[in-house]
């Protein structure tokens, strides 16, 4: 079955970049979208139709893609950004969708 | 402003069926689909299926076909979830969550969460 690949942890020091990847084989057909969840809180949208970012999403949060892998960038990290990140796409159809594993960042 | 309000926790035995609610407001409902997600403690998000509430179509995940039944009342801008044959790795907290029909987004805007147990 299709999957979304993420790394599990991903660690930076404040101020650093970070840089999040997802692969999977429908990417370059589909859009891919990054959700930002803290403990005990639902999911925020971070990131929509790969680059696009939704109202309110600081300007340090871009994404980008290319082929069958698509990247969430956090441009001078704060504290407040540690977080679990989870991207999300379709299947080749565009019918199901899925997440990836999610990836934990770490501020040091 | 655009909410998602979901009913309260549930504890089920193995074998029972939960019927979670998801009231929107804020926005017209007809006009997003909804979408479920699901999170065992510890886990990642999983996708279980969207319902259109205007069409009334519907589609599940592979695992989730057979056991999964979502609904909605129109009239009180209300989906619900109901998942059949409960195991016990149906504990999780269940996500509703608004996206843009036609679109492969889960959620622009999610609920609460309403965690269920499954235990005898």
């Amino acid at each position: 079955s299709y999957e979304l690949t993420q790394p599990p942890s991903v660690s930076v020091s404040p101020g650093q970049t970070a840089r999040i990847t997802c692969s999977g084989d429908a990417l370059p057909k589909q859009f891919a979208y990054w959700y930002q969840q803290k403990p005990g809180q639902a999911p925020v949208l971070m990131m929509s139709k790969d680059t696009e970012r939704p109202s309110g999403i600081p300007e340090r949060f871009s994404g980008s893609s290319s082929g069958t892998t698509v990247t969430l960038t956090i441009s001078g990290v704060q504290a407040e950004d540690e977080a679990d990140y989870y991207c999300q796409s379709a299947d080749s159809i565009g019918t199901y969708k899925l997440f990836g594993g999610g990836t934990k960042l770490t501020v040091l | 402003q655009v909410q998602l309000v979901q009913s309260g926790a549930e504890v089920k035995k193995p074998g029972a069926s939960v019927k979670v609610s998801c009231k929107a407001s804020g926005y017209t409902f007809i006009t997003y689909d909804i979408n479920w997600v699901r999170q065992a403690t510890g886990q990642g998000l999983e996708w279980m299926g969207w319902m259109n509430p205007k069409s009334n179509n519907t589609a599940s995940a592979q695992k989730f076909q057979g056991r999964l039944t979502m609904t909605r009342n129109t009239s009180i801008s209300t989906v619900y979830m109901e998942l059949s044959s409960l195991r016990s790795e149906d504990t999780a907290v269940y996500y509703c969550a608004r996206a843009p029909s036609m679109t492969t987004l889960t959620g622009d805007y999610w609920g609460q969460g309403t965690l269920v147990t499954v235990s005898s």
